[in-house]
């Protein structure tokens, strides 16, 4: 069965410095999608950044970045210049193949708060 | 290009009532998911939909719980007979294909008193 585990209940940063949050999944498929949401105090799920499997340049979004390691099924976030506003619970996410193809469903980690201090 | 729309966004039901939470997916999405919080918890995989079927239901609970996408209007999730463990945050997504960015609504936060 595919599980996404995030280690890390809590991080803190200084506001503009770099921090990078854990993910490691684990699936015996050969497709699927890694994503990472955040989501700020007020409720929404905002969508950071997403990498295929067999993509084999780490994506890059803006700020955020995916060190991609398939061999040891990493899949870590990575925020450089971290600013007040990137304070939130973040989590790392993926769909899979399973036996009907890739339906899109997402599995959740449990979550890791990060805070931002001025 | 509106997102995805969840209404209401709060709810307040006493228990043994019924609740009806409603999503709207993005123009052009014909895929929608449904899932639910828990208070302290990551989001939880309940329902797949396409336009008039139900591809994935292996996260529903088997008793109470019921989910539909019309082909005309939108996507429903019905709980009859609230408990208090129902009380949590629903959120709906939408993709345009299977496997891309899925594109959440704010949710609906579930109150079961």
């Amino acid at each position: 069965a595919q599980k996404i585990t995030q280690t890390q209940p809590g991080m803190f940063v200084q506001e503009k410095e770099a921090v990078t949050l854990d993910c490691t999944y684990d699936t015996s498929d050969q497709s699927y999608g890694l994503f990472w949401y955040k989501q700020p105090s007020s409720g929404e799920m905002i969508f950071l950044i997403y990498q295929g499997s067999y993509d084999e340049q780490n994506a890059t979004e803006g700020r955020y970045s995916l060190n991609f390691q398939k061999a040891r099924k990493s899949a870590n976030l990575v925020i450089s210049a971290s600013q007040l506003g990137d304070s939130a619970m973040c989590f790392c996410a993926m769909t899979f193949e399973g036996g009907s193809g890739n339906t899109g469903k997402l599995i959740f980690g449990q979550g890791t708060t990060l805070q931002v201090k001025p | 290009n509106a997102g995805v729309m969840q209404n209401p966004r709060h709810l307040v039901r006493r228990r043994g009532q019924e609740a009806r939470l409603r999503c709207s997916p993005m123009k052009g999405h014909s895929h929608v998911y449904w899932y639910r919080q828990l208070p302290e918890e990551g989001l939880k995989f309940m329902v797949y939909l396409q336009k008039e079927n139900i591809i994935d239901e292996s996260g529903m609970p088997k008793e109470r719980f019921s989910a539909e996408f019309p082909k005309e209007g939108p996507s429903i999730l019905r709980i009859q007979q609230v408990v208090r463990g129902d009380s949590a945050a629903y959120f709906c997504a939408s993709s345009s294909t299977t496997g891309t960015e899925a594109f959440f609504g704010q949710g609906t936060r579930l109150t079961v008193v």
